[in-house]
């Protein structure tokens, strides 16, 4: 079965700076794609990247940019410029075909102003 | 541009008792699924459906029963609520699953249940 791991349970980050939150994965699959979500403390979800694995170029949306490295299976979210609005909970998720989408635990992320 | 509706938002049950969490798009999706959040677990699949009358078990399926008589509707029903099944659920639908995996997830703003 596959499983996501997010190794950090919370990380800080200085407004106007750069984090990464980690994501690994594992998986038998050559194909599928990948996904971070983010959730506020109001609780909705909100699609944030998504990478498809045949892809080899990094998606990038704005001030968030991923590190995708297929053979490492690991899935990192940068996020620059941090606002205060950038705190939240961050999911990363994994989907493949014929299969359901699989969350890690979650990461916290704090912006100090 | 309603999206998915969960209804209610909070609920507060007694052990033993039982209910049914409301859920509906107008996405026109055939894929659809309830997840529960509890902290440091992420979310948990419990039940999803790929079309009208398709059902299917998740990670964490005991406790909880799901149909699909529309393609816009997905309730999920608690039969006899336990302690154990205080969380926050979570309906989420997309594009079918088998056709459309690179389609996100749009999910409903949760309904946060506690059971006493």
């Amino acid at each position: 079965a596959q499983t996501v791991t997010q190794s950090q349970p919370e990380m800080s980050v200085q407004e106007a700076e750069t984090v990464t939150l980690s994501c690994t994965y594992d998986t038998s699959e050559s194909d599928y794609y990948l996904f971070w979500y983010k959730q506020p403390p109001s609780r909705q979800m909100i699609l944030v990247i998504r990478q498809e694995a045949y892809k080899q170029q990094n998606a990038t949306e704005n001030r968030f940019s991923v590190n995708f490295q297929k053979a490492a299976k690991s899935f990192s979210l940068k996020i620059s410029d941090s606002q205060l609005g950038d705190a939240a909970m961050y999911f990363c998720a994994y989907r493949s075909y014929g299969n359901k989408l699989v969350f890690g635990a979650g990461t916290i992320l704090r912006v100090k102003s | 541009n309603a999206g998915v509706t969960q209804t209610p938002k909070f609920q507060v049950l007694k052990t033993g008792q039982s209910m049914t969490l409301q859920c509906a798009q107008d996405m026109n999706h055939e894929y659809m699924s309830w997840y529960r959040q509890d902290p440091g677990m992420g979310l948990r699949l419990i039940h999803y459906s790929v079309g009208a009358g398709i059902t299917d078990q998740g990670e964490v399926p005991n406790g909880y029963n799901v149909s699909r008589s529309t393609t816009e509707d997905f309730p999920l029903r608690l039969l006899s609520a336990a302690p154990s099944q205080t969380s926050v659920y979570f309906c989420a639908s997309s594009y079918s699953q088998t056709g459309g995996y690179s389609s996100p997830l749009h999910f409903g703003n949760g309904t946060r249940l506690t059971v006493t």
